[in-house]
């Protein structure tokens, strides 16, 4: 089946400790993204990319980094100088053409605690 | 600036319709997107109506938008427990990368 997977589904990470999330795609999309929920707010972008090996910046980059060696994969990095990373972080890709609507795919989510 | 804006809760009866508004900004949005989440899941593309439309319906849903007004509207009628979750209106900005913008979310509550 084609699809976007995150995992772990939960994780838990000390303070002062990097984490990184993963997020893999089977639907040959060209555009990932990285968006950040958290209680009562809607998704707010952290990192994209739309081809390999280019990825920029979105709304709230401070604290993480991402990386794009490969189509289907973009793996985001939680790191320490990220002061409140206690969240639910969704990975989503989108085909760069050929689909009306240009919708955007979400994977089921990775929900962060950092103890 | 970018905003989108939605009421936070709504509350329905199994077997009325219910009405999830949204309001936004930027009036050359090209697709306007309604999303679906059920609790500790990912988003789920609902429906999404391109701007030169007024109305698009697909079953149960209907999306109503007034461009005038820059408003958005999600009725599912025949409203079910199934469809308790959080909805979220979206828009799309251009500029090559194509962001979407969320509001926060509407919490649909279907009580007996």
């Amino acid at each position: 089946d084609g699809g976007i997977t995150q995992s772990p589904k939960y994780l838990f990470r000390k303070e002062g400790q990097n984490v990184t999330l993963s997020c893999e795609q089977n639907l040959n999309h060209d555009a990932m993204y990285w968006y950040r929920q958290d209680p009562g707010q809607g998704l707010r972008l952290i990192y994209y990319s739309q081809i390999v090996n280019d990825f920029q910046k979105g709304d709230i980059a401070e604290g993480y980094s991402v990386s794009r060696e490969k189509k289907e994969s973009f793996p985001l990095t939680v790191t320490s100088a990220q002061k409140n990373p206690t969240a639910f972080y969704l990975c989503a890709s989108k085909p760069t053409s050929g689909r009306a609507g240009n919708e955007q795919f979400f994977g089921p989510g990775t929900r962060l605690t950092v103890l | 600036g970018e905003d989108v804006e939605q009421s936070l809760f709504l509350s329905v009866r199994e077997g009325d319709s219910s009405v999830i508004n949204c309001t936004y900004t930027d009036s050359s949005s090209t697709y306007l997107y309604w999303y679906k989440q059920e609790p500790g899941a990912g988003l789920q593309l609902l429906t999404y109506i391109f701007s030169n439309m007024d109305m698009k319906q697909d079953q149960r849903l209907t999306v109503l938008l007034n461009k005038k007004d820059k408003h958005l509207s999600l009725r599912i009628a025949d409203t079910q427990t199934g469809d308790s979750a959080i909805y979220f209106c979206a828009e799309i900005l251009g500029g090559g990368y194509n962001k979407l913008i969320f509001g926060a979310g509407t919490r649909l509550a279907v009580h007996p």
